[in-house]
Formats: structure tokens, C-alpha cells, sequence
């Protein structure tokens, strides 16, 4: 079974800094990854996606993340945080079945 | 374009009452599933469906029941809630399995405490 592996539970950064997430997951083939973001007391939002294609994929809110087949990973980037992106952020494996593996979570804190 | 609704927003069930979770979409999206979130656990699925009629187990089934009688609702049953039931439970949809790529949209989300 695919797992998703999020080792950073709780990361804090600085306002304007670069932030990266972590996230690694195991299954032979090239799965589908997401990663969502959950605002306090809000239920999850997409954030960006990847298929296939090129390793480097965009999402909202200045979002970047990419695929590294040989790392087993699909961190998540972004070059200067806002106060407004403290929320936790999940990552999540699709393994072409019918059911989505999500990661424990990454609960991000900005300070000013 | 309310997407997914999920009522009540809270509850507080005393051990051994039923109640039920509701979830609607109006996405017509074929693909619905429920989720319970724990702290340090992230989300782990408890049941989904893939079309009006069919539904299936995921990770964390036990306690719990469903049914897909039309493509919009997707009720979560609780028959005798158990203080390990207490989680913050989601539904999300999507137009086919998030398994095969698809992006799932979620509701906000049912606190719900078991005394």
C-alpha cells in the first residue's frame, strides 16, 4: 500500500522568507500528488497537482512543488510567505486506484 | 455556487446515540467520500462511493455506515457513537476517483464530540 510521509510537523518562518515542505511517499510507479492547504477551521483547498510532464509544477497563491523520482519526493515551495499562508498543508498520493493517501500534515507558522 | 455542504457544523452526542452526518454537493460529481481528521493523523477515509448505489470501505470503516441514493447526497451514519469517534469529520467530492488524479473538493467540515 502507498504511503505519504510528512516529516515536519510544525515548521515556523519568518515573513518574506522562502519556505519549503517536505513530503516523500513510496510506490514503485509514478503516482498522482497533490497538495492541499487547510485555514483554520476550513476544510481543504487544492493547491497544485502532478501527473506527468514536467517535474516542476504551479499552483495558487505563488505555489511551486516538484517531482523528484529519484527522491521519492514532491516538496513544496514557495519564495516569500505571507502572513496569510499560516494553515497546516497536506500532501497526498494517488496510486491509480480508487482511494487518495494523505500525508499526517505540516502546520506552518508565520511570524512577523 | 455552494459546492460541498455539510451539516450540522457541531454536535455532542452522549455514548450510544445514532446520528447522522450530511453531505451534499451540487457539483454532479460521481465521486463522494468521508474523511475523519485526528490530530498528528491527518485524514484518513472511512467510506466513499463512486456513483448512485455503490459504495466502499476505506482505511477506517468500523462504527460507521453509508448510502449513495442520488448522485448529490452522501450520508454518514454513526449507529452507537463511541468516545473514539470524536474527530472532525469531512466529506469531499470529486468527478471521479482522486485516485487516478482527480482534485477533491471539501466540505467544512462536522466537529463532533462524544461524551
Amino acid at each position: 500500500a502507498q504511503s505519504v510521509t510528512q516529516p515536519d510537523i510544525h515548521i515556523t518562518v519568518s515573513e518574506g522568507a522562502s519556505l519549503e515542505l517536505r513530503c516523500n511517499y513510496s510506490y514503485g510507479a509514478t503516482p498522482y500528488l497533490f497538495w492541499y492547504v487547510q485555514s483554520p477551521g476550513q476544510g481543504l483547498q487544492l493547491l497544485l497537482k502532478y501527473f506527468s510532464g514536467d517535474t516542476l509544477v504551479q499552483g495558487i497563491k505563488g505555489f511551486e512543488a516538484e517531482f523528484k523520482r529519484s527522491q521519492s519526493s514532491f516538496n513544496l515551495r514557495k519564495p516569500s510567505v505571507h502572513w496569510s499562508d499560516a494553515a497546516e498543508y497536506f500532501c497526498a498520493v494517488g496510486e491509480g486506484n480508487e482511494k487518495l493517501t494523505f500525508g499526517t500534515g505540516t502546520r506552518l507558522t508565520i511570524i512577523p | 455556487n455552494a459546492g460541498v455542504t455539510q451539516t450540522p457544523k457541531f454536535q455532542v452526542l452522549k455514548t450510544g446515540q445514532s446520528m447522522t452526518l450530511q453531505c451534499a454537493q451540487d457539483m454532479n460529481h460521481e465521486y463522494m467520500s468521508w474523511y475523519r481528521q485526528d490530530p498528528g493523523m491527518g485524514l484518513r477515509l472511512i467510506h466513499y462511493s463512486v456513483g448512485a448505489g455503490i459504495t466502499d470501505q476505506g482505511e477506517v470503516p468500523n462504527g460507521y455506515n453509508v448510502s449513495r441514493s442520488t448522485t448529490e447526497d452522501f450520508p454518514l451514519r454513526l449507529l452507537s457513537a463511541a468516545p473514539s469517534q470524536t474527530s472532525v469529520y469531512f466529506c469531499a467530492s470529486s468527478y471521479s476517483s482522486p485516485g487516478r488524479g482527480q482534485p477533491q473538493h471539501f466540505g467544512d467540515g462536522t466537529r463532533l464530540s462524544i461524551l
